[in-house]
């Protein structure tokens, strides 16, 4: 079966940096993606990883170990918009590349 | 449209009815997904079609759940005679295919039932 852990809820100040883990155990890892779900709302792109290493792509950056089974969300100069929750998912190569969620992590930004 | 649109947005269903919920994938899309998502979880996969074959319904929780996608293009996922641990938002995906693709997510479908 598959198993993704991240922690369920994270406080930051905005304008700082902060880090979400995801570890992930899973057969068949086709990837690993990090979508941002606002309350109410559809879960939105973030990042894609399937190689090891850091991808960055402005404000945001995500890092994945294959070897560790270890994803980490970045975020930079965090700004109140940020306050959502972040969910990491692993891609696994049965039903179409169907996505595995971890529980999400809520994140609240504060002044 | 742009996205993936879902109807209706909320749905309050006494226990034992029946409901519909509806998905439009963005046109082209050939993989469809549905999702169910508990309060402060993250979403669980149901079921998989590509174009209009379900090539995948492991995850549907009972038989009181059936999906299908008969032109390969817009979904119903249908729930008979609901019971309470259904209340949940439902979540449709679509995705053109390809290993690294992306799946896009339409607004979900938040049921109660009383």
């Amino acid at each position: 079966g598959q198993n993704i852990d991240q922690p369920t809820e994270m406080t930051a100040t905005e304008g700082a940096i902060v880090q979400i883990n995801c570890t992930y155990q899973t057969s068949g890892f086709n990837g690993l993606f990090w979508y941002q779900q606002h309350a109410g709302e559809a879960p939105t792109f973030l990042s894609y990883n399937v190689l090891d290493g850091l991808e960055e792509k402005g404000r945001f950056s995500s890092f994945l170990s294959r070897s560790k089974g270890y994803s980490y969300l970045l975020l930079k100069e965090l700004q109140m918009k940020d306050s959502a929750s972040y969910l990491c998912a692993v891609s696994v190569n049965n039903a179409g590349n169907m996505l595995t969620f971890g529980g999400g992590t809520r994140l609240m930004v504060k002044p | 449209g742009a996205g993936v649109s879902q109807s209706p947005r909320y749905k309050v269903a006494k226990r034992g009815q029946d409901v519909a919920l509806r998905c439009d994938p963005i046109s082209g899309h050939v993989s469809l997904f549905w999702y169910q998502q508990a309060l402060g979880q993250g979403p669980e996969f149901l079921t998989y079609f590509q174009n209009e074959a379900q090539l995948d319904k492991s995850g549907l929780p009972s038989d009181r759940f059936f999906a299908e996608r008969p032109e390969g293009s817009v979904s119903t996922l249908k729930i008979q005679r609901t019971q309470q641990e259904d209340s949940a938002v439902y979540l449709c995906a679509s995705s053109l295919a390809r290993l690294a693709d992306e799946q896009f997510f339409g607004p979900g479908t938040r049921l109660t039932v009383l």
